[in-house]
């Protein structure tokens, strides 16, 4: 079975530091990687996606994830986080074989002025 | 473009009344999902359409919940009766065929059981 696992429920960060959010899954097959923001009261939005060649993938809002297949992580980075960042970030497992779509808990990222 | 469209966006009712959601999506975007979000967690997959057929319907209470995808377009999902537990946000999704594909999330209802 699949899943997927955030470490970190809640991670605080001052404006303009960096941050990691942080996300490990389980397969036994290949899958593909996603991370989705949440905005209060707002659906989800993806920020970005591993779908397979280079491990390090950029997103939209300077973030980027880097899969790294042996350790089954797919972590979450910003070299600096703004006010706006504050938000709901979900990591997402699909099977590459399959349809199935697998989300983590979340991590509620809050940016501190 | 226009986005997935879902109403209502907020719902109250007493546990065993009925509750039906609608969600339209993307246009030409073959495959929907239902998702139920319990404060705190994150989303968990409740049905998934290709077109009008079921893909997945795994964790899908069938014995209160039913949803359709008539014409392969616009979708329902019903609750009948609630419990206390169905209290959640309930997301729609639509994507183009594959997994891969990007999923195109509505605003979602907020459904309240008393």
């Amino acid at each position: 079975a699949q899943s997927v696992t955030q470490l970190d429920s809640q991670v605080p960060v001052f404006e303009e530091a960096p941050v990691e959010l942080r996300c490990n899954y389980s397969s036994s097959v290949s899958v593909y990687l996603f991370w989705y923001v949440q905005y209060p009261n707002q659906g989800l939005q993806l920020l970005l996606k591993y779908l397979s060649g280079s491990t390090l993938v950029k997103g939209i809002n300077g973030f980027e994830a880097e899969f790294n297949k042996s350790q089954t992580s797919f972590h979450l980075r910003k070299p600096s986080v703004h006010i706006s960042d504050t938000a709901e970030y979900f990591c997402a497992v699909s099977l590459a074989a399959g349809n199935q779509f697998y989300f983590g808990t979340g991590t509620s990222l809050t940016v501190i002025p | 473009e226009a986005g997935v469209a879902q109403s209502p966006r907020y719902k109250i009712i007493e546990k065993r009344q009925s509750v039906a959601f609608w969600c339209n999506p993307i246009s030409g975007h073959a495959t929907l999902y239902w998702y139920q979000q319990i404060l705190g967690q994150g989303p968990k997959l409740l049905i998934q359409f290709q077109n009008n057929g079921v893909v997945d319907d795994s964790q899908l209470p069938k014995d209160r919940f039913s949803a359709e995808r008539l014409k392969g377009v616009d979708s329902t999902l019903k609750i009948q009766p609630a419990k206390l537990e169905d209290s959640a946000v309930y997301l729609c999704a639509s994507s183009l065929v594959r997994a891969y594909n990007e999923q195109f999330f509505g605003p979602g209802t907020r459904l309240t059981v008393l």
